[in-house]
């Protein structure tokens, strides 16, 4: 069975930093591309980052403007989003999900709140 | 930068009844990289179709998919209960890589 668990959400202050993990079981973790995708409180999604099987290639939403990192670890079939100068906009459910040119299966999500 | 455009909003219908659902793009997109999410309310997002118009696994026949070039839609035949909930469709390739449309809520009439 396909799992993927997120987990370092929580509480971070404007301009704070915060690194989210994805935990991925029951299939070969590093023949797949990943990818993170964001959802605010009540609206619609958004991708955020993908990264290929073996890290050569990286991509980010524009909107992130170097702001954030996408890593991966095939050896413990995890990914990773550093996340930097946090700001407002950027409080979410962020989402952990496999797939290339779509996305085939989504982890339940860890949310991400920015306040003061 | 592609822009995909979701019509209706929000469609009321009833349980039996036929929806359907409009995803417009600003530029032509790939029908091989059209794709639609089913989202129910506290829940991840679930693949529904890809490739335009290819069912993902597990995923009933009453979901069909159509279109090309900047218009596709998503039609279910005959909504189940289960069926209610947002649906985004989503396209790759295009600048940015991936993007979503806004969403339709399929509710209860």
């Amino acid at each position: 069975e396909v799992q993927l668990v997120e987990s370092g959400g929580g509480l971070v202050k404007p301009g704070g930093s915060l690194r989210l993990s994805c935990a991925a079981s029951g299939f070969t973790f590093s023949r797949y591309t990943m990818n993170w995708v964001r959802q605010a409180p009540g609206k619609g999604l958004e991708w955020v980052s993908s990264i290929e099987s073996s890290s050569t290639y990286i991509h980010y939403a524009d909107s992130l403007k170097g702001r954030f990192t996408i890593s991966r670890d095939n050896a413990k079939n995890s990914l990773y989003l550093q996340m930097n100068s946090l700001r407002a906009d950027d409080a979410a459910v962020y989402y952990c999900v496999y797939g290339d040119g779509r996305f085939d299966f989504w982890g339940q999500g860890t949310l991400v709140t920015v306040s003061s | 930068e592609i822009v995909l455009t979701q019509s209706p909003g929000t469609l009321s219908l009833s349980p039996g009844e036929r929806a359907t659902l409009s995803c417009r793009a600003s530029q032509s997109v790939s029908s091989s990289y059209l794709s639609w999410y089913q989202q129910k309310p506290g829940q991840a997002p679930r693949l529904l179709i890809y490739g335009t118009s290819t069912r993902a696994t597990g995923i009933p026949d009453r979901f069909s998919g159509s279109g090309s070039g900047t218009d596709f839609s998503l039609t279910i035949s005959r909504l189940e209960p289960e069926d209610f909930a947002v649906y985004y469709c989503q396209q790759y390739g295009n600048s940015p890589l991936y993007s979503f449309g806004q969403g339709t809520k399929v509710e209860i009439k």
